[in-house]
């Protein structure tokens, strides 16, 4: 079975600057799905940034971007330019990319605090 | 355009009793999941349906059931409600399978 692991419950950072949030993943699949997640106060799910596991090349979405370290099932997203409005819970998941399925298997979150 | 929307937002429930949450999912969208988020468990895959049909359940006992309707909204049932259900209850929908859910904003059920 696959699992999804984030190892910090929270992380902090400063407005502007920059913060990696981690998570690592165990599977057997050579082919899957990688997602971050945001969950705000206002608890709606907010999609942050998608990886597809067959693609090299790391995905970027604005201030967004991840490290995807295949051979190590690394998976960490990186926020640039840190904005108040970045505070939230953080949750990383992973979906079998085989099978007739858009299950989602989520990591425990990482909350994260930004300062002024 | 509509986002997933889940009633409703709020409820309270006695043990014993049941509950019947609803979600919309987005327009065109044919495949909708269930997630129950709690402190001490986290984000749990309750079910998901596609087309009327249930296509994965999780790990729950019998007295979680879900159901999905021909214009893709799906309803999600818990009988005999016990303390350890009160949770937050996420659906999403996707529209183009492995491209990511889009959440609706949940409903908090508290059972007392």
């Amino acid at each position: 079975a696959q699992t999804v692991t984030q190892s910090q419950p929270e992380m902090s950072v400063q407005e502007a600057e920059t913060v990696t949030l981690s998570c690592t993943y165990d599977t057997s699949e050579s082919d899957y799905y990688l997602f971050w997640y945001k969950q705000p106060p206002s608890r709606q799910m907010i999609l942050v940034i998608r990886q597809e596991a067959y693609k090299q090349q790391n995905a970027t979405e604005n201030r967004f971007s991840v490290n995807f370290q295949k051979a190590a099932k690394s998976f960490s997203l990186k926020i640039s330019d840190s904005q108040l409005g970045d505070a939230a819970m953080y949750f990383c998941a992973y979906r079998s990319a085989t099978g007739n399925t858009d299950k989602l298997i989520f990591g425990t979150g990482t909350r994260l605090q930004v300062f002024p | 355009k509509a986002g997933v929307t889940q009633t409703p937002r709020y409820l309270i429930k006695t043990r014993g009793q049941q509950v019947t949450l609803s979600c919309s999912p987005i327009s065109g969208h044919r495949s909708v999941s269930w997630y129950q988020q709690t402190p001490g468990q986290g984000l749990q895959f309750l079910f998901e349906y596609f087309s009327e049909t249930q296509r994965n359940k999780g790990n729950f006992p019998g007295r979680f059931s879900g159901r999905q309707f021909s214009n893709s909204r799906s309803e999600m049932n818990v009988s005999t409600l016990e303390l350890g259900d009160s949770a937050l209850y996420l659906c999403a929908s996707s529209l183009v399978t492995g491209y990511g859910y889009t959440f609706g904003s949940g409903t908090r059920l508290t059972v007392v």
